[in-house]
C-alpha cells in the first residue's frame, strides 16, 4: 500500500524552469526520502528530510516538509533536459517497521 | 566500490514457470530489500533481509519469496508465474535496515510472463 503520493503525476517544462512536485503521507513519519528514475532503470537517492527538519537544500535541489499538513516538496531549480526522470517520495511509518514505502512518482519532462 | 548487481537484466517466461533472480549488494552492505515495479501500481514492498533474516514482508502471496546468504547476496523466487507477474523488480541495498539511511539501487531485472 502507498503512504506517500506524489502530485502531479505527470509534469513537462521547459528548461530554465523551476519544477515542482509534492508528496502527500498518511501517517506520521521519522524520515522522508526523495528518489530520481531515469527510464526503465533503478533509483538513485536524492535527498533525506527528517521529521524535525523543515528545510534541506542539496545543488539545485530544495525539499521541505511540513508534517502538520503531511506533505513534502521537491524544488528543481534551472532545470535541464538531463532532469528529465521520475521523481519518488518515500515514507517510514512512525512507530512501525523499518522499511521505505515509495509513492507513484512524477514523471518529469524537461523540454530543450 | 561496484554497485548493486542484478541479474539477468531481462527475462521471459510462460506461465506456470518459476524464475530467480539475483542481487549482489554494494561490499559492506548488509540489508537488502525488493521491490515490484509496474505502470498501474508503482513501486510495491516485496521483503527484507538483514543478517541473513527477513525482516520485512510486503503484501504479496506465497509465491513470492527470498533468501539471503552468508555474504549477503539475496536472491528472490516467484512460482507459478502469473500474466501479473510482468514488472520490472529491484533491488537494493544499505549498510542496515533503517529508514534514515539511503537505499542504492540495482539496475532491475525486467521479468515478461506470456
Amino acid at each position: 500500500s502507498q503512504q506517500g503520493e506524489e502530485d502531479p503525476q505527470a509534469l513537462s517544462i521547459q528548461e530554465g524552469e523551476n519544477a515542482t512536485m509534492n508528496c502527500s503521507y498518511k501517517t506520521s513519519i521519522n524520515n522522508l526520502q526523495w528518489y530520481r528514475q531515469n527510464s526503465g532503470r533503478g533509483l538513485v537517492h536524492l535527498i533525506l528530510i527528517r521529521s524535525n527538519e523543515r528545510e534541506k537544500h542539496s545543488g539545485r535541489l530544495r525539499v521541505t516538509l511540513d508534517t502538520s499538513k503531511k506533505s513534502s516538496s521537491l524544488l528543481i531549480t534551472a532545470s535541464r533536459a538531463a532532469d528529465t526522470a521520475s521523481y519518488f517520495c518515500a515514507t517510514d511509518t512512525q512507530g512501525g517497521s523499518e522499511k521505505l514505502v515509495f509513492g507513484k512518482g512524477t514523471k518529469l519532462t524537461v523540454n530543450p | 566500490k561496484a554497485g548493486v548487481t542484478q541479474t539477468p537484466r531481462y527475462l521471459i517466461k510462460t506461465r506456470g514457470q518459476q524464475v530467480t533472480l539475483s542481487c549482489s549488494p554494494i561490499s559492506g552492505h548488509r540489508s537488502v530489500s525488493w521491490y515490484q515495479q509496474t505502470p498501474g501500481q508503482g513501486l510495491q514492498f516485496l521483503f527484507e533481509y538483514f543478517s541473513e533474516t527477513q525482516r520485512n514482508k510486503g503484501n504479496f502471496p506465497g509465491r513470492f519469496s527470498g533468501r539471503q546468504f552468508s555474504n549477503s547476496r539475496s536472491e528472490m523466487n516467484v512460482s507459478t508465474l502469473e500474466l501479473g507477474d510482468s514488472a520490472l523488480y529491484l533491488c537494493a541495498s544499505s549498510f542496515v535496515p533503517r529508514t534514515n539511511e539511503k537505499l542504492f539501487f540495482g539496475s532491475g531485472t525486467q521479468l515478461s510472463v506470456l
